[in-house]
This record gives C-alpha cells, sequence and structure tokens, in this order.
C-alpha cells in the first residue's frame, strides 16, 4: 500500500496556466511538506503545514498555495505558471512537526512550455 | 541561513570496497542528521538518521557524526551496483512550532563500478 501519493505523475502545461497537484498520506501522520528538486537535482523545501499552521520558505512565490482539505491532504495550487516552474515537486510527511523523519511521495515532474 | 554541503562528485569506487560519503553543516545548533538514497527518477528514500556524536550501524551502512567539527560521513562497506545513487544529506529547520523541513545538501552521486 502506498504511504504518500501524488497525482498526476507528469503534468505538461504552457506558461500562464493554473494548475494543481494532489497529495495523500495514509500513515495518519499530522505534519506534511512539499519540496521542489530542480534541473540541478536541489531539493528544497517550499511548505510545511501542521494542524493549520502553515510554514513558508520565504523563497517561494506567492504564485504557489498549498491547500489542506484535511489531514491526510495538502494539495499544492500553482497560478500563472512560468518556466521556472519545471521541477519534480515532492510531497511528503512526519508524525508530527517535532518529529524529523520523513516520508517522501513519487514525485511529480511539471514542464511549463 | 542553514547550509549543508556536500561534494557532488561522481564518486567511483570499486565493487565490494567502502564507499565514504561526506557532508558538512553550517549551524552548530543542528541536533539531527539523516542520510537518504535517491535513485534516478526516484523520490528520496531514507536510509539512515543520526544524533548523537559517534558512529551508528545498520547492517552496512555506518553514519558518523562530529559535532565539534561539523561534520556527518556515510560508511557503506562491501559496496553493491545497486548502491550507485544520488545520496543527500540533511538536517531539520526548526521555527518555534517544530520543524520547518529538511535543508538538503546537494548530493553526491555514488557509482559502484562492477
Amino acid at each position: 500500500d502506498t504511504a504518500v501519493s501524488q497525482t498526476p505523475k507528469y503534468l505538461v502545461t504552457q506558461m500562464g496556466n493554473d494548475k494543481s497537484i494532489k497529495c495523500e498520506q495514509n500513515l495518519g501522520h499530522d505534519t506534511m511538506y512539499w519540496y521542489k528538486q530542480d534541473s540541478k537535482k536541489f531539493l528544497k523545501i517550499m511548505f510545511s503545514y501542521n494542524n493549520k499552521e502553515l510554514i513558508i520558505n520565504e523563497t517561494v512565490p506567492n504564485r504557489f498555495s498549498p491547500k489542506s482539505p484535511d489531514k491526510a491532504h495538502l494539495n499544492l495550487h500553482i497560478n500563472s505558471l512560468e518556466l521556472g516552474d519545471s521541477a519534480v515537486y515532492f510531497c511528503a510527511s512526519s508524525q508530527d512537526a517535532s518529529s524529523d523523519t520523513q516520508y517522501f511521495g513519487p514525485g511529480t515532474r511539471l514542464t511549463v512550455l | 541561513q542553514k547550509e549543508v554541503e556536500q561534494n557532488s562528485g561522481p564518486l567511483s569506487v570499486p565493487e565490494g570496497a567502502i564507499a565514504s560519503l561526506n557532508c558538512t553543516y553550517s549551524d552548530r545548533g543542528s541536533q539531527s542528521f539523516f542520510w537518504y538514497r535517491q535513485y534516478s527518477g526516484k523520490s528520496p528514500e531514507l536510509i539512515m538518521f543520526i544524533y548523537s556524536n559517534g558512529d551508528k550501524e545498520d547492517g552496512r551502512f555506518t553514519a558518523q557524526l562530529n559535532k565539534a567539527s561539523q561534520y556527518v560521513s556515510l560508511l557503506i562497506r562491501d559496496s553493491q551496483p545497486s548502491d550507485s545513487a544520488t545520496y543527500l544529506c540533511a538536517s531539520p529547520t526548526y521555527s518555534g512550532g517544530g520543524a520547518d523541513g529538511l535543508t538538503f545538501g546537494k548530493g553526491t552521486h555514488l557509482i559502484i563500478q562492477p
């Protein structure tokens, strides 16, 4: 059974569009995260979300917004997509905000044309 | 700004030898460190974590932490071709309410030569 799942696995879209990536975890974890891995494979934290508290990496443009309909889901919405948004986006979860061990989803490869 | 540094490699090691992967960090207050393995096109997979100074062994893997030198390493004994991957060193970044997420190094690409 998949612990952290993401959909879609691949997403190809035009500049200026708005898109969403879904993330679900069935581990019963309280904290979820979004990471971006660029073309040079550098993995950077974008957001962490725990108990309705959102912590945002200050370098993330406000075109990116996470939405959590419930504890098991943290979806990533991206408005006005730009070429530089092309990357692999990973969702992750941990038991709680103080737990360091994070489990990653399979990733979503976003290509902006 | 917390930083985690790794040599990007590639690091080439003959099969059966010991692979040594190194990581340094800038934040002297960092308490815990994680090693993730990432195969090409796949997600990061947790290999080991270490909190205390010294060595921690798990099968063929040994993590070493030296907080005085701000240095953490991963040793892989009896290297196998299946160990060929990128190894990411990471440490948590905390706000007042708990972990913000992991700060990753850029990863070391390890190649095990048959």
